[in-house]
């Protein structure tokens, strides 16, 4: 079964870290590069960068450079992305997303999401 | 890396057809066939239901279609049906390996 399994929920403090994984199954990793969302409460989505899965080279949204960091273990089909200096709007659900193919430019597989809670 | 603008609310009566916009620029939309809209409901992880500005995958209905003039691509839903009620956001590649979102429409079903 093809999926993408996110880590469960997170509260952190204002200017602490955090670090959400997304584990693969089904499918070659390395084949699919891996993109992050996020969604805070009631808003759209954003798009906030991606890493190719084979390779481990990064994108980055303009808005997150210098505050995120997309990561992968490709021993065990997972990729991560960690992001500092949390602010309260951090506060979202973060999706890995699939990215259809090296020629394609769509995500056609989503994480379930992981809520992420920026709360002194 | 603006956002793509999208009205955030649609709606028409079952069996009716219900378009929604998402205007970028050239640099997006306009530059480039890889335009893709995606359907949310509360709660739930997005689902692909166009990708290349008019292509389905397996599985999506065909009363949902794409098209884009310019720098505004446009997503169709006929026949209207209890289960379209959602939010939908169009996505496009906007160079350098990066992407944008629109800001999302409501589409409700009266």
């Amino acid at each position: 079964q093809v999926q993408l399994v996110q880590s469960g929920a997170e509260v952190k403090n204002p200017g602490a870290s955090v670090k959400v994984s997304c584990k693969a199954s089904g499918y070659t990793f390395t084949d699919f590069y891996t993109h992050w969302v996020r969604q805070a409460p009631g808003q759209g989505l954003e798009w906030m960068g991606c890493i190719n899965s084979k390779s481990g080279g990064t994108d980055y949204a303009q808005k997150f450079q210098g505050r995120v960091t997309m990561t992968r273990d490709t021993s065990i089909s997972t990729a991560y992305m960690e992001l500092s200096s949390l602010g309260s709007d951090d506060t979202a659900v973060y999706y890995c997303a699939r990215r259809g193919g090296q020629y394609l430019f769509h995500f056609d597989m989503w994480g379930q999401g992981t809520m992420v809670t920026v709360s002194s | 890396q603006s956002a793509l603008t999208q009205p955030p609310s649609a709606s028409g009566s079952p069996g009716q057809s219900v378009t929604i916009s998402c205007t970028g620029t050239s640099s997006d939309v306009g530059g480039y066939k890889f335009v893709s809209w995606y359907q949310q409901h509360p709660g739930k992880a997005p689902k692909l239901m166009i990708f290349e500005v008019n292509e389905r995958p397996s599985g999506v209905p065909d009363r949902f279609s794409g098209s884009k003039s310019g720098n505004t691509a446009s997503l169709t839903v006929s026949g209207l049906q209890a289960e379209d009620e959602a939010d939908y956001y169009c996505s496009s590649y906007a160079g350098r390996n990066t992407w944008v979102f629109g800001g999302g429409t409501k589409l409700t079903v009266l």
